[in-house]
């Protein structure tokens, strides 16, 4: 299986300063079919079910402020929020769908500092 | 609009079933494949299991193989999760989500409690 761990685990942000989340596979994500990273950013808020924000590591799923993007490549990626919001107090999560079963990470807890 | 709605879910001994469904709306259902990930209380989600848009393929992952049957009803819009042989690990709020890869609709979930 492939092993995704997030860090930082709870990152504390001032409002309008810049958020980023890391994330890392045990393995490459690349699918070869279309040269493309098999990793998803999703959101999480209280009681409600996670939210895809971020799709093939960058493609930002439609709704989705522009402030979040997602970059990386292989076994590396970050999710960064460019400018925090009241509103982007969650959980984030990472996931890969190269190969089953499907994998998330732990999740990141982000905070307003 | 798209709506994922689950029900079935409840208080279950260990050793028991449940049957889990989903009731789809707002898009063509048949065209999609579907999935169940859950999440137990406090934990990240884990993915259960996948079916293709026609059922003709399915996926499970290792911890309920043999154990849980992914199906669905294209007729009646409908996802189901027949779970047997529960567990306490099985304890999980279980949601409902559209697509095969990266899940861009969930459902709200059902509560699956397994204690005695």
């Amino acid at each position: 299986d492939i092993v995704m761990t997030q860090s930082p685990d709870s990152p504390a942000v001032s409002l309008g300063e810049r958020a980023t989340i890391n994330c890392k596979s045990s393995q490459s994500v690349l699918y070869s079919s279309n040269k493309k990273n098999s990793l998803a950013w999703y959101q999480q808020k209280p009681g409600q079910p996670p939210k895809l924000l971020i799709y093939w590591a960058s493609t930002r799923e439609s709704g989705v402020p522009d402030r979040f993007s997602g970059s990386g490549s292989g076994t590396d990626f970050t999710l960064t929020i460019s400018s925090l919001q009241a509103e982007d107090v969650a959980v984030y999560y990472c996931q890969q769908y190269l190969s089953t079963p499907y994998t998330f990470g732990q999740g990141t807890k982000l905070e307003i500092k | 609009e798209v709506q994922l709605v689950e029900s079935g879910g409840g208080l279950v001994q260990p050793g028991g079933s449940l049957r889990l469904s989903c009731a789809a709306s707002g898009f063509s259902f048949s065209s999609f494949w579907m999935t169940w990930v859950r999440q137990a209380p406090g934990k990240g989600p884990e993915w259960v299991a996948n079916i293709k848009h026609d059922g003709s393929e399915k996926s499970y992952v290792d911890s309920v193989r043999g154990r849980f049957t992914i199906s669905r009803d294209n007729a009646k819009n409908s996802l189901y999760l027949q779970m047997n042989s529960l567990r306490a690990e099985d304890t999980a709020v279980y949601y409902c989500a559209r697509a095969k890869w990266n899940f861009d609709y969930w459902g709200q979930g059902s509560l699956v409690t397994v204690s005695s």
